[in-house]
């Protein structure tokens, strides 16, 4: 029972190098996410999905771009990394409803270091 | 505004003892979902137990409730007979279905420390 997989678990870049987190999910759902997590920050949302081929901003997606060409995968790309963006990252997807008992489920993120 | 606050930065607390873990939020929104997520030391997020709106009864999960108050916009977690795996910090979630995407909205986080 694979759920949500994030690749890779760890990485670490210098200045201005360019990257692309991957994250797969086998549970057919509509909706996926990308957060990052900053020490007393809780976690931001930084784009999502709500189905194959459709993209959206959240509260920080300013640095990132994301792509979701098939509706089990999604893809966080950082173009040009700045040492802003030393984070963790968790990918997550789920039902549409937010109202349901369905809660959204977790990848186990990706440690990021920039440089 | 913060839509949801967690006002503790740390507990303690005994193994076999009950902790209340305090969480508040903000909507306008109807219709929204309260979720409490585990995340310990490894730092995986664990889900733990979920509160809808419209739900009449407290939820309860094993050893977790939610400790749901409506009128007063809070959903504490309350895990009763503390243990050491306990140890962990906690994250009190909104959904709402009005919200584009219905991504979680989370508060900083609770880090509850658990001695024998």
């Amino acid at each position: 029972n694979a759920g949500v997989t994030q690749t890779p678990k760890f990485r670490v870049l210098k200045t201005g190098q360019s990257m692309t987190l991957l994250c797969a999910q086998d549970m057919n759902h509509e909706y996926m996410y990308w957060y990052r997590q900053d020490p007393g920050m809780g976690l931001r949302l930084i784009h999502y999905s709500v189905g194959e081929g459709t993209t959206a901003k959240g509260e920080v997606p300013d640095g990132y771009n994301v792509s979701r060409l098939k509706k089990q995968n999604f893809l966080l790309g950082l173009e040009s990394a700045a040492p802003s963006q030393t984070s963790v990252y968790f990918c997550a997807s789920s039902y549409p409803r937010g109202d349901s008992g369905q809660p959204q489920h977790f990848g186990d993120g990706t440690r990021l270091s920039i440089l | 505004a913060q839509k949801i606050t967690q006002t503790q930065p740390g507990m303690f607390v005994q193994e076999k003892e009950a902790v209340t873990l305090d969480c508040t939020y903000d909507t306008s929104d109807p219709s929204y979902g309260l979720f409490w997520y585990k995340q310990p030391s490894s730092g995986e997020m664990i889900f733990l137990i979920y509160q809808g709106s419209y739900d009449q009864q407290n939820a309860t999960e094993g050893r977790y409730s939610l400790n749901f108050q409506k009128a007063r916009k809070s959903a504490n977690l309350v895990i009763s007979a503390s243990q050491l795996g306990d140890s962990a910090m906690y994250f009190c979630a909104m959904r709402e279905q009005a919200q584009a995407g219905t991504a979680l909205i989370f508060g900083k986080g609770t880090t509850l420390s658990v001695s024998s």
